[in-house]
């Protein structure tokens, strides 16, 4: 199975200031199709999981501008600029190119 | 709207058996991928098993040969007939919608507890 890597696992943030979180593969996440299925999720206390980003890159409908995704093969990075309290949470990366899904740790963001 | 209301979670003994359901509505139910994700409380998120469009499977090892994902596009309904439970089952389970490579909506999940 790919092995996802999240890091860090806690991330406090300044309201206001950027965060990053990293989160590696095992092997790489570029698909024989050529696409690469690395999602990323945010997870509010107490709520069901919400997908934010599709693909490496791609915000899904209703996310706001200031996150975003990058990377390519096995390293990939969410971002969040200017965060917010309502972005609390854990966030999760996860993989879709190769059976069974896998999903990272998660990174706890919470404000200083 | 898409919205996914999971149901048939509780309390079961060790070996026994429950059967979840997930109605989905606000999208050509048929059309889609689905999957079943769950989470035990205070951990992360472990995918169980996805069913096609024309009913393929596929299932996390730890659940192969006991759980059973099915659909029935007529009633709009995704089942997880979840058989020989054990404790390390124990976990809230969520049905989700696949779009482009990944559940892209989830229902608010349903807690199932093995328990003696």
């Amino acid at each position: 199975d790919v092995v996802m890597t999240q890091s860090p696992l806690s991330l406090p943030v300044t309201l206001g200031q950027s965060a990053s979180i990293s989160c590696r593969s095992s092997q790489s996440l570029i698909h024989s199709d050529g696409n690469t299925y690395l999602n990323w999720f945010q997870q509010r206390p107490g709520q069901s999981p919400r997908r934010l980003i599709y693909k490496v890159s791609n915000r899904d409908s209703g996310v706001p501008a200031r996150f975003s995704g990058s990377g390519s093969g096995t390293d990939f990075t969410l971002k969040i600029s200017r965060v917010e309290a309502e972005d609390v949470g854990v966030y999760y990366c996860m993989q879709a190119t190769h059976w069974p899904l896998t999903f990272g740790g998660g990174t706890n963001v919470e404000i200083k | 709207e898409v919205q996914l209301v999971e149901s048939g979670g509780g309390l079961v003994q060790p070996g026994g058996s429950l059967r979840l359901s997930c109605g989905g509505s606000g999208f050509t139910f048929r059309s889609y991928w689905m999957h079943w994700v769950r989470q035990v409380p205070g951990q992360g998120l472990v995918w169980v098993s996805r069913i096609d469009g024309d009913g393929n499977t596929l299932y996390a090892d730890s659940v192969k040969g006991r759980f059973t994902i099915s659909r029935d596009n007529a009633k709009n309904t995704l089942y997880l007939e979840m058989n020989s439970l054990r404790v390390e089952d124990t976990a809230v389970y969520y049905c989700a919608r696949s779009w482009q490579g990944g559940p892209d909506y989830w229902g608010q999940g349903t807690r199932v507890t093995v328990s003696s």
